[in-house]
């Protein structure tokens, strides 16, 4: 069954410091990976996308890796901000899919105290 | 910077009624899908629409679902006869192509409550 699974379920960090959040999916044939970000009552924003080859991808402050051999994925957070806060979900896409056709982890809740 | 656009942003129905939200997709993207999120839960996804035809569909999207691009600028998900379950949070998005690894933009969601 695909399934995308995520870690921690919340995470409480200060203001400056970093955090890494974690993804595991067994979503299969694998096509890419998604990481997105989701305020509270907002639509997700696209933060990296990653494919099979690609082992690490920036956007900012953010820093995606992938491991397809292990079937994990991480996003780290640097040096964060109280407008991080929000829920960060991890999506994956199967090969053969239709674009739309993704399957979304439940999050993890990020919040950033001053 | 173009966005997708929904509406209403919270609707509030009785059991049994008809319900339909709407979209604007960006302007010059070709492939549009419906998610839900029921509170609390995984978004998941419900349709994709290309070419005035449904692409894929999952399990969730049953008879009372369906959709429909009625003229060039919306996208309308209609829930025929709603039930508690159909209680979500409906979000629309939209790409300009159609390859798996392509962009997607999300509007900021319809809240649907049935009571």
């Amino acid at each position: 069954k695909n399934q995308v699974e995520q870690s921690p379920q919340s995470l409480i960090i200060l203001e400056g410091k970093n955090c890494t959040l974690q993804c595991n999916y067994t979503v299969s044939p694998f096509s890419n990976l998604r990481w997105y970000k989701q305020d509270t009552g907002r639509g997700p924003v696209s933060l990296t996308i990653m494919t099979f080859s690609e082992n690490t991808k920036s956007n900012g402050r953010y820093t995606a890796t992938l491991d397809a051999d292990t079937k994990q994925s991480s996003l780290h957070i640097t040096a964060s901000q109280l407008s991080d806060s929000a829920s960060y979900i991890c999506v994956v896409s199967a090969r053969g899919s239709t674009l739309g056709r993704l399957y979304f982890g439940r999050g993890t809740q990020l919040t950033v105290w001053p | 910077e173009p966005e997708v656009t929904q509406t209403p942003s919270h609707q509030v129905t009785q059991m049994g009624q008809e319900v339909i939200l709407r979209c604007v997709p960006i302007s010059n993207h070709l492939y549009f899908y419906w998610y839900r999120q029921i509170l609390g839960q995984k978004v998941e996804f419900l349709v994709s629409f290309y070419n005035n035809e449904i692409s894929e569909k999952s399990e969730i999207f049953d008879d009372q679902f369906s959709v429909e691009r009625p003229d060039g600028s919306n996208f309308t998900l209609k829930i025929r006869s709603t039930k508690l379950e159909d209680s979500a949070m409906y979000f629309c998005a939209s790409s300009p192509k159609g390859q798996n690894t392509g962009e997607l933009f999300f509007g900021e969601g319809s809240r649907l409550t049935v009571l």
